[in-house]
């Protein structure tokens, strides 16, 4: 059962274009939601992360939505580049151990 | 991220052999990490350390054996492997004195693992 369900699984657009990859959950208990950034052959990075009690991040032209009534969250890549081509994870934190709990994934391709 | 760095980054091997997966990171955190990476699950948590006496099982353990030689070094083991550990191993670390409550995980290059 996954904790944090993610969608799409995979996503093409534009350059220039702005895509969006969603994400849900439906523990409470989770208190922080981090977006990691994967490239081909790389191991994941952390891209933005975002508190339950703001609704809206943005670094540089990535911007976190998090709406905390629909236990629901977003990524939103602003003109994206072809070097945005990754995989990006969504993730939740929760406990003491503050473990990670990702969610199944995106791959998205912007083409030129 | 350099200062984690895994070996091999490439394995191939037969069902039933015994393997290990070697982490060591340069980064001088407490906390380690692995994962597996599987098409359309995600990154799934096997083990994790937060120092080199404590060891916790995580989401999917079973098969999978781990030890912690030194602050820097955190092996994992496949006693018999099956073709169903067919993956992607990540390890990770992180830091739980940083500020910030999110965590970041610091993750190593990979090794893809092919178990026939």
């Amino acid at each position: 059962q996954q904790q944090v369900k993610q969608s799409p699984q995979s996503l093409i657009v534009q350059k220039g274009g702005i895509p969006i990859i969603n994400c849900a959950y439906e523990n409470t208990a989770f208190d922080y939601f981090p977006w990691y950034q994967q490239f081909p052959g790389k191991g994941p990075a952390l891209l933005i992360a975002i508190r339950p009690d703001v609704s809206e991040k943005k670094e540089g032209r990535f911007t976190i939505s998090f709406n905390k009534s629909a236990k629901q969250f977003s990524l939103h890549i602003m003109d994206s580049q072809p070097g945005d081509s990754a995989t990006y994870f969504c993730a939740a934190i929760s406990g003491s151990a503050r473990q990670l709990t990702f969610g199944s994934g995106t791959q998205l391709t912007v083409l030129p | 991220d350099a200062d984690v760095t895994q070996t091999p980054r490439n394995r191939i091997t037969k069902t039933g052999k015994r393997i290990m997966l070697e982490c060591s990171q340069t980064k001088g955190h407490d906390r380690m990490y692995w994962y597996r990476q599987d098409p359309g699950l995600g990154l799934r948590l096997i083990y994790y350390s937060f120092d080199v006496k404590d060891i916790n099982k995580g989401e999917i353990s079973d098969g999978y054996s781990v030890s912690r030689q030194a602050q820097a070094k955190f092996s994992l083991s496949l006693e018999s492997a099956i073709p169903n550990q067919t993956a992607l191993y990540f390890c990770a670390t992180s830091d739980p004195t940083g500020s910030d409550s999110y965590n970041e995980q610091f993750f190593g290059p990979g090794t893809r693992l092919t178990v026939l």
